[in-house]
């Protein structure tokens, strides 16, 4: 079945670049998914990309792409305290309904 | 716009007592769908929702469970004779409907802890 796969933590310094990574096994998703989560809040859509896209560039947040290795990766430049959340990566599942299939999300520490 | 918005915020029950959850999608969304996450996991796959029509249900949406959408509006997850193995958080996220699979939004989440 469908799965998606992520690092359980990330620890960097305040201004420093974060690279967060996410592999999946399903590769008819359309759109491929960050969000955000900050304790006890639902899900913030961070960014996404079109699966025919390699890069996608949003302001601090790069989004690479590697579609022959299904591998979905999120840089963060100058990483600031508030950054510090869990994200998730998410694809759509291989059913009609839109679906979202996640990872088990890869908690961000920032240290000041 | 107000975004999803989800009723109650935190629900503590007592084992075998039903609850019920509502939520109220961005105006105009089509797709409604729920989504449950424990404690350390991504959120799960529930059920879904395009206008009133219930469209897929997940194996984890077990016969105590029920969904309603009955006027292609908000929704209702109700939980009969809760264990405690249904504490978690309910995710409600809403998107609307075009030629393909729309960015979902999600609401703040209801957390369920039953005792």
């Amino acid at each position: 079945g469908e799965d998606v796969e992520q690092s359980l933590f990330l620890s960097v310094r305040e201004g420093d670049s974060s690279v967060i990574n996410c592999t999946y096994t399903d590769s008819s998703s359309t759109y491929l998914y960050w969000y955000k989560q900050e304790p006890g809040a639902g899900l913030q859509l961070l960014t996404y990309i079109f699966s025919n896209m390699d890069m996608k560039q949003d302001q601090r947040l790069t989004v690479l792409l590697n579609k022959k290795d299904k591998h979905l990766s999120l840089r963060i430049a100058d990483t600031q305290t508030g950054d510090s959340a869990i994200y998730f990566c998410a694809v759509h599942g291989s059913s009609n309904t839109g679906k979202l299939i996640f990872g088990q999300g890869t908690t961000l520490q920032v240290k000041p | 716009d107000t975004g999803v918005s989800q009723d109650p915020r935190h629900k503590i029950t007592k084992r075998g007592q039903n609850v019920t959850f509502r939520c109220d999608p961005i105006s105009e969304h089509n797709r409604l769908y729920w989504y449950r996450q424990t404690l350390g996991q991504g959120p799960e796959f529930l059920t879904y929702f395009q206008n009133e029509a219930q469209l897929e249900k997940s194996r984890l949406l077990s016969d105590r469970f029920s969904a309603e959408r009955p006027k292609g509006s908000f929704s209702t997850l109700e939980i009969q004779r809760t264990e405690q193995g249904d504490s978690a958080m309910y995710l409600c996220a809403s998107s609307p409907m075009s030629g393909f699979w729309e960015t979902q939004y999600f609401g703040p989440g209801t957390r369920l802890l039953v005792l």
